[in-house]
């Protein structure tokens, strides 16, 4: 079975203070592997798509690296508006009913 | 442009009673899903669309049905509300099913008492 598992469950940031959200994952023949952004009371909102070990991809302060195992989103010198709850997904082989949603990681930027 | 729209936002209904969700989107995407999003669990598939005119389930699909008779339009119903299906719903649609992120909608969150 797929597995997903995102730490820390929830970080707390001065802004400024850089720091690295975890994605672990289990599974066989990883297609590709997403971040999403998730603000209160919305929608998720799709961040990058990582395909192969190695690969990385940037967007403003927010980087995700991949690996065999995991992924790491790091950011840095955070703002208060990055503060969200970040969602890490992967997929298998066998198409869109494949990806699988880890719990995601609530992340507070302080001013 | 307005992405994914779900109507309604919030909604409470009681057990035994039907309702249905509504999902459109204005990306002209081929894939649409529906997804329940619970406290201490990652989003689930309900069902989803590769089509007009098609619809398959996907992880979760007991005590839902659904309906894709427009491109842009992706219905999901409950029949017979249970209390376990208190969640918050989401609908998201993609120009192609793998490897393309998803554009959700806003969700809607539902309370069955």
């Amino acid at each position: 079975e797929d597995q997903v598992t995102q730490s820390p469950e929830a970080l707390r940031l001065q802004e400024g203070e850089s720091s690295s959200l975890n994605c672990s994952y289990t599974v066989s023949g990883l297609r590709g592997l997403f971040w999403y952004r998730q603000d209160p009371g919305k929608g998720p909102e799709f961040l990058f798509t990582l395909y192969s070990a190695g690969e990385e991809k940037e967007k403003e302060r927010l980087k995700a690296t991949l690996t065999k195992k995991e992924s790491f989103l790091h950011i840095t010198a955070p703002k208060p508006e990055d503060s969200a709850t970040y969602l890490c997904a992967v997929q298998a082989p066998g198409g869109y009913q494949k990806v699988t949603f880890g719990i995601g990681t609530k992340l507070q930027v302080i001013p | 442009n307005a992405g994914v729209t779900q109507t309604p936002k919030f909604r409470v209904l009681k057990t035994g009673q039907s309702m249905t969700l509504l999902c459109a989107q204005d990306m002209n995407h081929e894939y649409m899903y529906w997804y329940r999003q619970d406290p201490g669990m990652g989003l689930r598939l309900i069902h989803y669309s590769v089509g007009e005119g098609t619809t398959a389930k996907g992880e979760v699909p007991d005590g839902y049905n659904v309906s894709r008779l427009k491109k842009q339009n992706f219905l999901l119903g409950l029949e017979s509300a249970a209390p376990s299906q208190t969640s918050v719903y989401f609908c998201a649609s993609s120009y192609t099913g793998e490897l393309y992120g998803y554009t959700f909608g806003s969700g809607t969150r539902l309370t069955v008492v």
